[in-house]
């Protein structure tokens, strides 16, 4: 079945500190993997998306995410983050459909810490 | 440019109660378009998805229906709330046809059933 897992329900962390959000699916077919963010009664906002090419991809607000196909894996990472970066974090996978369908992983919160 | 309008905001409801959420999308023609619910604390659950006027395709056997009267106007409805319709539900697009492209979200409404 395909699925997507964050691994981190809730990670803490120091302001200026890096960070990485985990996140693997599994699946035998072609993926398209997103990061979105939310903010506290908000919609999810779009942060980068990988759809092919290079596998290091950059986002908005200085974050960026690596596909590793091998472990079926796409973490996002920051290098020094900011008291404004708390927030829920959402990684989500299309597989090869036609509908755009989305599964999401249960979310991530990323707590920053002055 | 693409928007994407929810409305209302919050909405506080009694127990047997009819039930109308409104979303809109401006700027594109013919999106997929998807309804989800976001209970507390927890990841984002996708109740229908639409693909066209009059198209609508239910995720999970649930108390809420959802109809696309036209192109671009989704509507999310109860005849009789219940305490577990509670949450927060998200509207979402994106384009048709379109594999790698993501859905973009509109700002919620927060639904409380006293």
């Amino acid at each position: 079945a395909q699925s997507v897992t964050q691994l981190d329900s809730q990670v803490p962390v120091f302001e200026e500190a890096p960070v990485e959000l985990r996140c693997n699916y599994s699946s035998s077919v072609s993926v398209y993997l997103f990061w979105y963010v939310q903010y506290p009664n908000q919609g999810l906002q779009l942060l980068l998306k990988y759809l092919s090419g290079s596998t290091l991809v950059k986002g908005i607000n200085g974050f960026e995410a690596e596909f590793n196909k091998s472990q079926t894996s796409f973490h996002l990472r920051k290098p020094s983050v900011h008291i404004s970066d708390t927030a829920e974090y959402f990684c989500a996978v299309r597989f090869s459909s036609n509908t755009g369908k989305l599964i999401f992983g249960q979310g991530t919160t990323l707590q920053v810490k002055p | 440019s693409q928007t994407i309008h929810q409305w209302p905001a919050t909405l506080v409801q009694p127990v047997g109660s009819p039930l109308s959420l409104e979303c809109t999308v401006e700027g594109t023609s013919n999106p997929n378009l998807y309804w989800y619910r976001q209970a507390a604390g927890r990841g984002l659950q996708l109740l229908f998805y639409s693909v066209g006027i009059g198209q609508i395709s239910s995720e999970v056997p649930q108390n809420l229906s959802a109809s696309r009267p036209q192109d671009r106007q989704f509507i999310l409805s109860s005849k009789k709330l219940l305490l577990s319709d509670s949450g927060f539900y998200l509207c979402a697009w994106s384009v048709e046809g379109h594999r790698g492209q993501p859905q973009h979200f509109g700002d919620g409404t927060r639904l409380s059933i006293l």
